[in-house]
C-alpha cells in the first residue's frame, strides 16, 4: 500500500505548457518535501512545506501544501526542456529525529523542445 | 555549501560476500537515514540515527547492520549479499528543529553480482 499517492506517474509535454503534479495521502503530515532526481543521483531538494496551506514558489516552480496536510501540488509554468527528470513528493510525520521520510511513486516529466 | 558524502560511488560485490558504505551528514547536523532505491522504485527507508543512537527502522533486513560514530558519521554493512540487494543506497541528514528539512548523499551504487 502506497501511503503517498502522487499522480501523475509519467507525463510529457510541450516546452511552455504549464502541469501539475498531486501528491496525496490519508495521513497527515507535519512537513512535506519535494525533490528532483537525475538518474543515478541522490535527490535533490526543491523545497519543504510545514504549514497547512503554504504556498512557495520557486521561480516557474509553486508548491501548495494543503490546508489539512495531507496532499501538496507542484505547478511548472511554462515549462522547459531543463524541468525533464523526476520528481518525488516525501512526506514527514515526525520530528526530524525520527523523521523517516515516506515517498511518493515520483512522477517522471518529459519536456520536449 | 557542504552536502552529504557516501563513499564509494560504486561497488560491485558478489553474492555472499560483505560490502561496507560510508556516509558524512552535513556538518551539524544530529540525524543520518539510510535509503535503498531499486531500479524504478522510489526510496525506501531502511534505518536512521539521532545523536549516534538508533532512532527508527524500516525495512533493513537481518542481513544489514549500521552504526553511527562519534564524529557522527555513519556506515551500512551488508553481509550474505544477495542478487536483490543490488541498488542505489543514499544517506541522508538532518538538523532537528529546522523544518525537517533532509538532504540526500549522491547514492553509492551497489552491484551484485
Amino acid at each position: 500500500t502506497q501511503l503517498l499517492e502522487q499522480s501523475p506517474q509519467f507525463l510529457s509535454i510541450q516546452e511552455g505548457e504549464n502541469l501539475t503534479v498531486y501528491c496525496n495521502s490519508s495521513s497527515v503530515f507535519s512537513s512535506l518535501q519535494w525533490y528532483r532526481q537525475e538518474p543515478g543521483e541522490g535527490p535533490v531538494l526543491l523545497v519543504t512545506v510545514v504549514t497547512g496551506g503554504e504556498v512557495k514558489k520557486l521561480k516557474r516552480l509553486t508548491f501548495q501544501f494543503g490546508d489539512a496536510r495531507k496532499d501538496s501540488s507542484l505547478h511548472i509554468t511554462a515549462a522547459q526542456p531543463g524541468d525533464t527528470g523526476l520528481y518525488l513528493c516525501a512526506g514527514s510525520h515526525g520530528s526530524s529525529n525520527t523523521g523517516k521520510l515516506i515517498f511518493g511513486q515520483g512522477t517522471t516529466l518529459q519536456v520536449k523542445p | 555549501a557542504a552536502g552529504v558524502i557516501q563513499s564509494p560511488r560504486h561497488l560491485i560485490k558478489e553474492k555472499r560476500e560483505t560490502a561496507t558504505l560510508k556516509c558524512y551528514p552535513i556538518p551539524r547536523h544530529d540525524t543520518v537515514y539510510w535509503y535503498q532505491q531499486g531500479p524504478g522504485q522510489d526510496p525506501q527507508f531502511l534505518i536512521s540515527f539521532y545523536e549516534k543512537m538508533q532512532s527508527d527502522k524500516g525495512s533493513i533486513p537481518d542481513r544489514f547492520s549500521a552504526q553511527q560514530f562519534s564524529d557522527y558519521h555513519s556506515e551500512l554493512n551488508m553481509s550474505s549479499l544477495e542478487l536483490g540487494d543490488s541498488a542505489l543506497y543514499f544517506c541522508a541528514s538532518s538538523m532537528t528543529g529546522a523544518g525537517n528539512t533532509i538532504y540526500f548523499g549522491e547514492g553509492s551504487w551497489l552491484t551484485v553480482v
